[in-house]
């Protein structure tokens, strides 16, 4: 089964500065997708960023970017520019490739980041 | 086009009853999936659906079940509830296909369910 793991339960920053959380995961796949979804206080779950592990580039979304390192199972999120819209509590998530079976619609979530955004 | 849709919202109910969750999913999305989110244990899967079929389930007890109809509209039930099962429901959808964006779930607002 696979895992995710978000090591920062919290973390802060100040409007126009760069914050980056982090997520690992394990897998014995090799072909799986990566997101990071952020809940804010509405509780309306948004697709901020989306990674296809095949891809050695890492995906970008204007202010937002990720550090993809497959071997080391580590995808973190940098947020450029943080603003106070950036405020929410922040997922990294793991899909499988695979087709079948327990793959079926299923996103495997790790605990969340609170992102507090200072003005 | 329209967003994924959940009704109700919010829900009180008391130990031992039962509730049915709705969900809609965007216009031509086939796969409907469920999550629960808590406090304690976060976001886990609950189960999808796709055409009509349930393909995929989480480990979550009997009294937790769903259905997929024709127009790919979702419901899930769940009986004889218990404290524990307070909680935000997510449906989210998606269009089922393999493929990266056919992968991508797009997520309802949620129903927040209270068990007292």
């Amino acid at each position: 089964a696979q895992t995710v793991t978000q090591s920062q339960p919290e973390m802060s920053v100040q409007e126009a500065e760069t914050v980056t959380l982090s997520c690992t995961y394990d897998t014995s796949e090799s072909d799986y997708y990566l997101f990071w979804y952020k809940q804010p206080p509405s509780r309306q779950m948004i697709l901020v960023i989306r990674q296809e592990a095949y891809k050695q580039q890492n995906a970008t979304e204007n202010r937002f970017s990720v550090n993809f390192q497959k071997a080391a199972k580590s995808f973190s999120l940098k947020i450029s520019d943080s603003q106070l819209g950036d405020a929410a509590m922040y997922f990294c998530a793991y899909r499988s490739a695979l087709a079948g079976g327990t793959s079926y619609g299923k996103l495997t979530f790790g605990q969340g980041t609170i992102l507090t955004v200072h003005p | 086009k329209a967003g994924v849709t959940q009704t109700p919202r919010y829900l009180i109910k008391t130990r031992g009853q039962q509730v049915t969750l709705s969900c809609s999913p965007i216009s031509g999305h086939r796969s409907v999936s469920w999550y629960q989110q808590t406090p304690g244990q976060g976001l886990q899967f609950l189960f999808e659906y796709f055409s009509e079929t349930q393909r995929n389930k989480g480990n979550f007890p009997g009294r937790f079940s769903g259905r997929q109809f024709s127009n790919s509209r979702s419901e899930m039930n769940v009986s004889t509830l218990e404290l524990g099962d307070s909680a935000l429901y997510l449906c989210a959808s998606s269009s089922g296909t393999s493929g990266t964006y056919g992968n991508e779930q797009f997520f309802g607002p949620g129903t927040r369910l209270t068990v007292l």
